[in-house]
């Protein structure tokens, strides 16, 4: 258990729709990380937040966004879904931006039809 | 951009060692970093080591850093059938984090 929890656990959208998914971080990790793991492939970076800004992004189109919240919960918003988008969707929180240590939540699976 | 490559598969014996390799392109990597992930399941974090280290010894793992080839690895001693799950191999300069694909690891009784 790694207290990082997200919801929820499963998501089926049609194309064109928009989706929100949560996560809730570690109490006292002002960091959250959302990464997007396509079937048979390994976690691919979207961005970082810290203290409720972004701080840092990857390969990812605007139409991709978050928000994070002090209470340690954050978002990550997609518009205009597309059917590559169907994944699963992990976030990962830390103790600072930088740290060596990110704890993973279950993810969540989006199927995009 | 930076890669990381692992082989995809790896099939051993119960009781036998596993060891998973993985190269990596980003010359300023500070950390490197092994993860589990099971069926269904979120990446487990297994260990990490910092980029001037050479070893890491936890238990029945063992990582093993060579810089200047930008290879990792990671030994599985007395693999058991609940290893059996996808590896990943990551590495970090920064912010984010880039993965290799995974090595699916099968544990044979």
């Amino acid at each position: 258990e790694t207290g990082v929890t997200q919801s929820p656990t499963h998501l089926i959208k049609t194309r064109g729709q928009q989706v929100t998914l949560r996560c809730s971080s570690q109490s006292g990790h002002n960091t959250v990380s959302w990464y997007q793991q396509a079937l048979g492939q390994g976690p691919q970076f979207i961005f970082q937040y810290y203290r409720e800004e972004e701080n840092g992004r990857g390969n990812f189109p605007p139409r991709f966004s978050g928000l994070q919240f002090p209470n340690y919960s954050s978002e990550l918003n997609v518009n205009a879904l597309e059917l590559d988008d169907s994944a699963l969707y992990l976030c990962a929180s830390s103790l600072t931006s930088g740290s060596d240590e990110q704890y993973f939540g279950p993810g969540t699976r989006l199927t995009v039809t | 951009g930076e890669d990381v490559e692992q082989s995809l598969f790896l099939s051993v014996r119960e009781g036998d060692s596993s060891v998973i390799n993985c190269t990596y392109t980003d010359s300023s990597s500070t950390y490197l970093y092994w993860y589990k992930q099971e069926p269904g399941a979120g990446l487990q974090l297994l260990t990490y080591i910092f980029s001037n280290m050479d070893m890491k010894q936890d238990q029945r793992l063992t990582v093993l850093l060579n810089k200047k080839d930008k290879h990792l690895s990671l030994r599985i001693a007395d693999t058991q059938t609940g290893d059996s799950a996808i590896y990943f191999c990551a590495e970090s300069s920064g912010n984010d984090m880039r993965f290799g694909a995974g090595t699916r690891l099968t544990v044979k009784p």
